[in-house]
């Protein structure tokens, strides 16, 4: 079974400050790699998905996302955050070699953006 | 076009006591998933709908757990007796297809407490 780690359970920045979310999956032959973001007081929502092509994703919000296969990595980047950033991103990974697109999730990483 | 909806939004009982959480799939969903996070963990897969059938329960955690999809429209997950572990946020989340080209929507989640 597929597995999700998130080194970084919380990641201060400043605003207008570069940032990194870091998410790295167990590996499998092909995957199809997720971001989701919580902010408070809402549902998950998809920020954006790998599921084949250019390794480069771009999702909403200027949030983009590298698939690197040879570190089995899927880190998140934003040239630079706002305040209304902050919130909490979950990585998220579907193995359909093992017979389910049902995505295995990560612990979640806070992003808290300050002034 | 209304989200998933999940109620109720908080609730705090006491151990033994019985609890059971609505959702509510967006209209058309044939796929609806019940994921659970305890505090500070993973979103962790409990089960997964195909209109009204459990296509994929591996993860509910005992007997303790009941889900039920009648008509394949709504859904309710049961917890009787509650135990303390049981505490967490419990998310609903329903799309129209399966496989990753079909987007997973997410309702804001139940808060459990289990006291």
């Amino acid at each position: 079974a597929q597995s999700v780690t998130q080194l970084d359970s919380q990641v201060p920045v400043f605003e207008e400050a570069p940032v990194e979310l870091r998410c790295n999956y167990s590996s499998s032959v092909s995957v199809y790699l997720f971001w989701y973001v919580q902010y408070p007081n809402q549902g998950l929502q998809l920020l954006l998905k790998y599921l084949s092509g250019s390794t480069l994703v771009k999702g909403i919000n200027g949030f983009e996302a590298e698939f690197n296969k040879s570190q089995t990595s899927f880190h998140l980047r934003k040239p630079s955050v706002h305040i209304s950033d902050t919130a909490e991103y979950f990585c998220a990974v579907s193995d359909p070699s093992g017979g389910s697109y049902i995505p295995t999730f990560g612990r979640g990483t806070s992003l808290i953006v300050h002034p | 076009e209304a989200g998933v909806t999940q109620f109720p939004s908080h609730s705090v009982i006491e151990k033994g006591q019985t609890v059971t959480l609505r959702c509510d799939p967006i209209s058309g969903h044939d796929n609806l998933y019940w994921y659970r996070r305890v505090m500070g963990k993973e979103i962790k897969f409990l089960l997964h709908f195909v209109k009204e059938s459990k296509q994929d329960e591996s993860g509910m955690p005992n007997n303790r757990f009941l889900a039920e999809r009648t008509g394949g429209t709504y859904s309710t997950l049961k917890v009787q007796p509650a135990e303390l572990e049981d505490s967490g946020v419990y998310f609903c989340a329903s799309s129209q297809g399966i496989g990753p080209g079909n987007t997973i929507y997410f309702g804001e989640g139940s808060w459990l407490t289990v006291v």
